[in-house]
């Protein structure tokens, strides 16, 4: 169980310019969840995925924010346009899908993203 | 999705047993309780969870009610490492809805 691996770990843009982050979940487990968190807050659901569907997706995640998973294996979750108010904390988390609600969630150490 | 409370802050005395409170009066039937860590610029940490029964691991305790609609995780012997949030969330049986997370208890301890 190697965990689960983000990267970058910090990341630094102007406003306007694109951004991509990876994320690398615990190789057998199929279910992926993004989550952003911004200071003093708990984490809130962007998406997730089951293998390389893509099952929900909550109103936070505008249409400048698309994240995918290619083969359901790694995810990417890519920001168009970015804006300051993009700027938090951006967790990967996994989990398998066998007991799934028993089933712990395993976070990354998070991409950090700060707009300029 | 149901939602969990929690106080915003507690403290405790180091090498003194904690008490973490949580909420959590919309639970369903099938939620599990997960109870998660964070220190400063990491990711959750996972720490326990139960169902019906309480639950012990080399991490914590976690004691839930009876009617589950509240349970409490408990560090036998808080020590400085166990400075961090600490988040209590309800994980359907299925797994495959979202998890809530709210702002969680903010422990300190005391040296």
């Amino acid at each position: 169980d190697t965990g689960v691996s983000q990267d970058p770990r910090h990341k630094i843009t102007k406003r306007g310019q694109n951004v991509t982050f990876r994320c690398d979940p615990i190789s057998e487990h199929n279910r992926l969840y993004w989550y952003r968190q911004t200071l003093g807050q708990g984490p809130e659901f962007l998406t997730y995925f089951q293998n390389e569907a893509q099952l929900e997706k909550s109103r936070l995640l505008s249409d400048r924010f698309s994240a995918e998973r290619p083969k359901g294996s790694f995810s990417t979750l890519e920001i168009q346009r970015t804006e300051q108010g993009d700027s938090a904390m951006y967790l990967c988390a996994s989990s398998s899908t066998t007991g799934a609600g028993s089933r712990p969630l395993h976070f990354g150490n998070g991409t950090r993203l700060t707009v300029t | 999705d149901a939602k969990t409370t929690q106080p915003n802050s507690m403290e405790s005395n180091e090498e003194e047993p904690v008490h973490l409170p949580c909420n959590h009066s919309t639970i369903s039937g099938t939620d599990y309780i997960h109870w998660y860590r964070q220190l400063p610029s990491q990711g959750p940490e996972y720490v326990i969870h139960g169902l019906t029964s309480n639950v012990n691991n080399r991490m914590a305790s976690l004691a839930i009610a009876e009617d589950r609609k509240s349970s409490t995780l408990i560090l036998h012997r808080a020590t400085l490492r166990d400075a961090a949030v600490y988040y209590c969330i309800l994980r359907p049986f299925g797994g495959y809805q979202k998890v809530t997370f709210g702002t969680g208890t903010k422990l300190q301890v005391i040296p």
